[in-house]
């Protein structure tokens, strides 16, 4: 089946540095899509990319998809405290009809003051 | 407009015994997803129901089941609960194809 990977696992970063999460699948993807789950909290839809090359951004945030549609990242510049949290991919499996989301393994951002 | 809801937010249980956790999703949306995450397995895929109708299913043993009705609320059942099933399990909705879900806040799952 369709499998996601998600790099790095864990990332420190002190307040102010960028920090960036690849995510990869073993697909090809009708669309990519981005969540944020706080400690202790749920999943939080951030942004959808569905166009081979496509750039977006929100404030600080800037998402990327691959040209060949497999690949994604998501670049955090000058982090804040507030950005800490757990950063998912999904990748929608079985059409763009079907709600089965398959999520990469997150990536951990802790942020120091 | 109201998210999506849970209940309940908390359960215990044993071994052998079963559960039931429901979802009411937000107004309009047709399709439910539900999920389970843990730290070691992350989020997994258990299945989506559109319609009252399940239009597809994760990797999950039979042990794990879901319905939905008509007013789009959903249920999923776990019946002879393991250990290995505690879990925080979300509940996801969306308003059609291809687009993005929002997520309840979670029925977190111990099962001792």
């Amino acid at each position: 089946g369709q499998q996601v990977m998600q790099i790095p696992q864990y990332q420190h970063v002190q307040e102010g540095e960028d920090f960036t999460t690849y995510c990869n699948s073993s697909t090809t993807l009708s669309n990519i899509q981005w969540y944020k789950q706080r400690p202790g909290g749920h999943p939080v839809f951030l942004i959808q990319l569905v166009k081979s090359g496509e750039v977006k951004k929100q404030k600080r945030l800037t998402f990327q998809f691959g040209e060949a549609k497999k690949n994604s990242s998501l670049h955090i510049t000058a982090t804040q405290t507030t950005d800490v949290g757990t950063y998912f991919c999904a990748g929608p499996d079985g059409g763009t009809s079907y709600g089965k989301l398959t999520f990469g393994q997150g990536t951990i951002l802790t942020v120091h003051p | 407009k109201a998210g999506v809801t849970q209940t309940p937010r908390y359960l215990i249980k044993t071994r052998g015994q079963q559960v039931t956790l429901s979802c009411s999703p937000i107004s309009g949306h047709r399709s439910v997803s539900w999920y389970q995450q843990t730290p070691g397995q992350g989020l997994q895929f258990l299945f989506e129901y559109f319609s009252e109708t399940q239009r597809n299913k994760g990797n999950f043993p039979g042990r794990f089941s879901g319905r939905q009705f008509s007013n789009s609320r959903s249920e999923m059942n776990v019946s002879t609960l393991e250990l290995g099933d505690s879990a925080l399990y979300l509940c996801a909705s969306r308003m059609g194809a291809g687009l993005e879900q929002y997520f309840g806040a979670g029925t977190r799952l111990s099962v001792l």
